[in-house]
C-alpha cells in the first residue's frame, strides 16, 4: 500500500535559517504529492503540490521537487520566519483512489 | 465563501458514551472525507462520500463508527460507544469533482477526548 515517511520532529530554528523537512514515499503508479501546513488553531491548508516527476511546487517561499528516482518530496525554504511556525504534513494522492495518505507531521518552531 | 466547518471544536466524553461530530463542507463540493489523527501520528483516512453515497469506507476502524451524509450536504460521524483509543483529532475535508478534485479543503478539526 501507499505510505509517507516524514522527518521526525520537532524542529526548532532561528529566524532566517534554512529549512529542510525530508519526505519520502512508497506508492504504486504515479501519485500526486502535497505539502500541507497546519497553523495553531487552524485546519490544514494546502501549501504546495506537484503532480509528476521533476515538477517543482512552490508557495510562500517554500519549494519541493517531485523526485521519482529517490521517491522523495523534500520541503525547503531559504529563510524561515517566526510566522512559519506550524505543523507540516507531507501527503500523496493516488488519482484513482481519490484519497490521501499522510505522513506523521513535523512540528516547526521558529524563534526570533 | 465559507470554508469547511466542523462542530464541536472540542469534545470530552467518558468511555461508553456516544458522540456525534458534524462537518459542513464547502457549498457545491461533492466529495467529503473524514480523517483522524491519533496520538500526534499520521492523519489517517476514514471514509469518502461522493454526494450522499459512501465511495470508500475502508479506513473506518470498526462498527462503533457510523458516518452519514443525508442529502449530500453536511455529514455526521457518530462514535457509539466511545473507547479510550478513539481519542484524537477528527478532520473533515471536501473537494470538487473534476480535474481539481485532489485539492482538499480541510476544517479545523474536532479534538475528541475519551476519558
Amino acid at each position: 500500500g501507499n505510505s509517507v515517511t516524514q522527518m521526525e520532529g520537532p524542529v526548532t530554528l532561528s529566524e532566517e535559517a534554512f529549512l529542510t523537512i525530508n519526505c519520502t514515499y512508497t506508492a504504486t503508479g504515479y501519485p500526486s504529492l502535497f505539502w500541507y501546513v497546519q497553523y495553531p488553531g487552524e485546519g490544514l491548508q494546502l501549501l504546495l503540490k506537484a503532480t509528476k516527476a521533476d515538477d517543482k511546487g512552490s508557495n510562500k517561499g517554500f519549494e519541493a521537487t517531485y523526485r521519482k528516482e529517490t521517491t522523495s518530496f523534500h520541503l525547503e525554504k531559504g529563510s524561515v520566519q517566526v510566522s512559519d511556525s506550524a505543523v507540516y504534513f507531507c501527503a500523496l494522492s493516488d488519482r484513482n483512489a481519490g484519497k490521501s495518505t499522510f505522513g506523521d507531521g513535523t512540528t516547526l518552531t521558529v524563534k526570533p | 465563501e465559507a470554508g469547511v466547518t466542523q462542530f464541536p471544536s472540542h469534545s470530552v466524553i467518558e468511555k461508553g458514551q456516544t458522540v456525534t461530530l458534524r462537518c459542513d463542507p464547502i457549498s457545491g463540493h461533492d466529495n467529503l472525507y473524514w480523517y483522524r489523527r491519533v496520538m500526534g501520528k499520521e492523519i489517517k483516512f476514514l471514509l469518502h462520500f461522493v454526494k450522499e453515497s459512501k465511495q470508500d469506507e475502508s479506513g473506518m476502524p470498526n462498527n462503533r463508527f457510523l458516518a452519514e451524509r443525508t442529502g449530500g450536504t453536511y455529514s455526521t460521524l457518530k462514535v457509539q460507544p466511545a473507547e479510550l483509543e478513539d481519542s484524537g483529532v477528527y478532520f473533515c475535508a471536501s473537494s470538487q469533482t473534476g480535474a481539481s478534485n485532489e485539492k482538499l479543503f480541510f476544517g479545523s478539526g474536532t479534538q475528541l477526548s475519551v476519558l
